[in-house]
């Protein structure tokens, strides 16, 4: 079984400017989530998407980030402007459905997108 | 708003030797506690996790202690060996948040043959 794929897998990029990472979730999963992990921190959850809408976006800076996950299936998070606090993993993950992971509802993770702002 | 505490930051064990890693959670309204795994360059991973009505789930060589009374859980890894280098997050939900994940700020274990 395929995994939870993301692209590009490292971006440099000059502050002010903008990016865009892609993630394709594991086939059949409703639920895809977009942490973000400072080098050093555990992630945190910037938006989850059941299907193509918007569950929970609180934590994502709005001003700046934005995502949107089309037919329900792949997700592009977009960054515009950047700044330099923005270097970091960008992990996306997939769950089968909507839920507590508590009943097997596994949450999977791709392998990120590394972000250098410089 | 730190929600999971987890320590130590880094951790060194010989091989064979026992890990131990904690965390302590604030909010009592979590139901679901994994560890997640995670080697350089990789996505985290679930390792195992436990539910609050339980107090110890054991898997191979890896265990976790749940003490709720006191909000803390634990993970040891027996017979450690140096294949388990990795960085290891602790990590707690809410049913009605969905799957969305509150994790620890990670411990660094270095298994020394």
């Amino acid at each position: 079984e395929a995994g939870v794929a993301q692209s590009p897998r490292y971006k440099i990029i000059e502050k002010r400017q903008s990016v865009a990472f892609w993630c394709n979730p594991i086939s059949g999963h409703a639920t895809l989530y977009w942490y973000q992990q400072i080098l050093g921190q555990g992630p945190k959850l910037l938006i989850q998407f059941q299907n193509n809408g918007v569950v929970d976006d609180s934590q994502l800076p709005k001003d700046r980030f934005s995502a949107e996950r089309l037919k329900g299936v792949d997700s592009t998070l977009k960054i515009q402007p950047a700044k330099l606090e923005d270097s970091a993993v960008y992990l996306c993950a997939s769950s089968l459905v909507y839920g507590t992971p508590l009943f097997g509802n596994t949450i999977y993770f791709g392998e990120g997108s590394w972000l250098t702002v410089v | 708003q730190q929600q999971v505490k987890q320590s130590p930051q880094s951790l060194i064990v010989q091989k064979g030797g026992i890990s131990i890693i904690n965390c302590a959670y604030e909010n009592t309204a979590f139901d679901y506690f994994p560890w997640y795994q995670q080697f350089p360059g990789k996505g985290p991973a679930l390792l195992i996790a436990i539910r609050p009505d339980v107090s110890e789930k054991k898997e191979g060589r890896f265990t976790i202690s749940f003490n709720k009374s006191a909000k803390q859980f634990s993970l040891h890894i027996m017979d450690s060996q140096p294949g388990d280098s990795a960085t290891y997050f602790c990590a707690a939900s809410r049913a009605n948040q969905g799957g969305k994940l509150i994790f620890g700020q990670g411990t660094e274990l270095s298994v020394k043959p």
